[in-house]
């Protein structure tokens, strides 16, 4: 079956790193991504990756193994503002959907 | 760039009464547009999936009869909700995705979404 595995709520301090982990199972594979969505507003996009490594973007950060069906989002330098939930989804081959997770909330304190 | 808007972003409506929602991809041409909801605190849940000029594609328990979709261009696609009941209300989202974008033509980008309230 297909299946995207992520933790429902993490916990992080202002100014301190945090990684939301992600795995999935798809019926082939044709990309990773990522994004941000506030209570009550739509996701935005964050991050795509289709080939193994870590892609970085401001204080954003996205790795992916394909090997392992695994991939990350690294969170550098918290703000108050990333308190949102992060949703992983991974898109199947031969087909434009995407398969979500269950998306992770995340709450940054003071 | 990947700029997608619906309307309206509020609606009311009671029960019985037929819902219209617009998804429009603002600057750039959607080749396929996506329509999700979204209960609170749940992920996004794919209702169906519509190309420019063919039939949408309903997932699996989705009554294609009960939320029709039109996509007759390629910046604009629309959900009606037909005789809309309580538990039809949800958060209703739209994405497209397009050639060119800077995200790439997998990358979905999302519409602000409609808030959709039967009584």
């Amino acid at each position: 079956g297909q299946n995207i595995d992520q933790p429902t709520e993490m916990t992080a301090t202002e100014g301190a790193i945090v990684q939301i982990n992600c795995t999935y199972q798809t019926s082939g594979f044709n990309g990773l991504f990522w994004y941000q969505q506030h209570a009550g507003e739509a996701p935005t996009f964050l991050s795509y990756n289709v080939l193994d490594g870590l892609e970085e973007k401001g204080r954003f950060s996205s790795f992916l193994s394909r090997s392992k069906g695994y991939s990350y989002l690294l969170l550098k330098e918290l703000q108050m503002k990333d308190s949102a939930s992060y949703l992983c989804a991974a898109s199947p081959s031969g087909t434009y959907k995407y398969i979500f997770g269950t998306g992770t909330r995340l709450k940054v304190l003071a | 760039g990947a700029v997608v808007s619906q309307h309206p972003s509020w609606v009311i409506c009671k029960s019985g009464t037929s819902v219209k929602i617009e998804c429009r991809s603002l600057d750039f041409q959607a080749t396929t547009m996506f329509w999700y909801r979204q209960f609170p605190k749940q992920s996004l849940m794919l209702m169906a999936t519509s190309n420019e000029g063919s039939k949408a594609t309903y997932e699996q328990g989705v009554e294609k009869d009960k939320f029709l979709i039109n996509h007759a261009s390629l910046t604009l696609s629309t959900l009606t909700v037909t005789s809309a009941h309580p538990e039809d209300s949800s958060f209703y989202i739209c994405s497209a995705r397009g050639g060119g974008l800077a995200g790439g033509q997998e990358t979905q980008y999302f519409g602000p979404g409609t808030r959709l309230l039967v009584l």
